[in-house]
């Protein structure tokens, strides 16, 4: 099985800041990797597919990259509603597997 | 409206069985892939089992291969899953999610996803 591993687990920021959650799998998926971002109590809304394409509807703010085994989610200006926790989730090979989960908390 | 309800979920005892079920709307249900992924209280996402458009391909978490079975019917735009032999370690809240294609769960994304149905084990 693939193992994702995603850190930091938890980060405190400020509105406006720019923040990098990384991703790493365990070996390499190509860009077979997907971002959801979950609220508390909420489902997870699906963010970024493939590594870095932008799912429509969500804002510009939020970028992803990356290929092979290392992957990262930036958001460029944190807003409010950006406080949650982000997933990352490899779609190379059965069992689909999920990294363990980055909370964002306001600082 | 895209729009996935799950129900069926519950209190039952370990060793015990359980159907909880995913009802589809908005979309052609049999050209997506599904899923069941679920969330024990506190805990992170994990996949459980996914279910290519056609139904003819299934797929298993380890935790689960041999205790839950996947399934859907097309014509009632409806995906279940069997729960068999239930553990304590199965209680989750349990989401069904539509892929954003038809065959094996690689390669696509999860774009939309149910509220999910809460299932606890306990004695």
């Amino acid at each position: 099985d693939i193992q994702m591993t995603q850190s930091p687990s938890s980060l405190s920021a400020s509105v406006g800041d720019r923040i990098t959650i990384t991703c790493r799998a365990s070996q390499s998926i190509s860009t077979s990797l997907n971002w959801y971002q979950q609220k508390p109590g909420k489902a997870p809304k699906f963010l970024i597919l493939t590594a870095s394409s932008l799912q429509s509807g969500v804002p510009s703010r939020f970028s992803g990259s990356g290929s092979g085994t290392d992957f990262t989610l930036t958001i460029s200006s944190l807003q409010p509603e950006d406080f949650a926790t982000y997933y990352c989730q490899q779609s190379y090979s059965t069992p689909l597997t999920f990294g363990g989960g980055t909370k964002v908390e306001i600082k | 409206e895209v729009q996935l309800l799950e129900s069926g979920g519950g209190l039952v005892q370990p060793g015990g069985s359980l159907r909880i079920s995913c009802a589809a709307s908005g979309f052609t249900f049999s050209k997506f892939a599904m899923n069941w992924v679920r969330q024990a209280p506190g805990k992170g996402l994990e996949w459980v089992s996914g279910i290519s458009g056609s139904g003819g391909n299934t797929y298993y978490a380890d935790s689960v291969k041999g205790r839950f079975t996947i399934s859907r019917d097309n014509s009632r735009n409806t995906l279940f899953l069997q729960m068999n032999s239930l553990r304590v370690e199965d209680t989750a809240v349990y989401y069904c999610s539509k892929m954003t294609g038809s065959g094996s769960p690689t390669l696509y994304g999860m774009d939309v996803w149910g509220q999910g149905t809460t299932v606890t084990v306990s004695s």
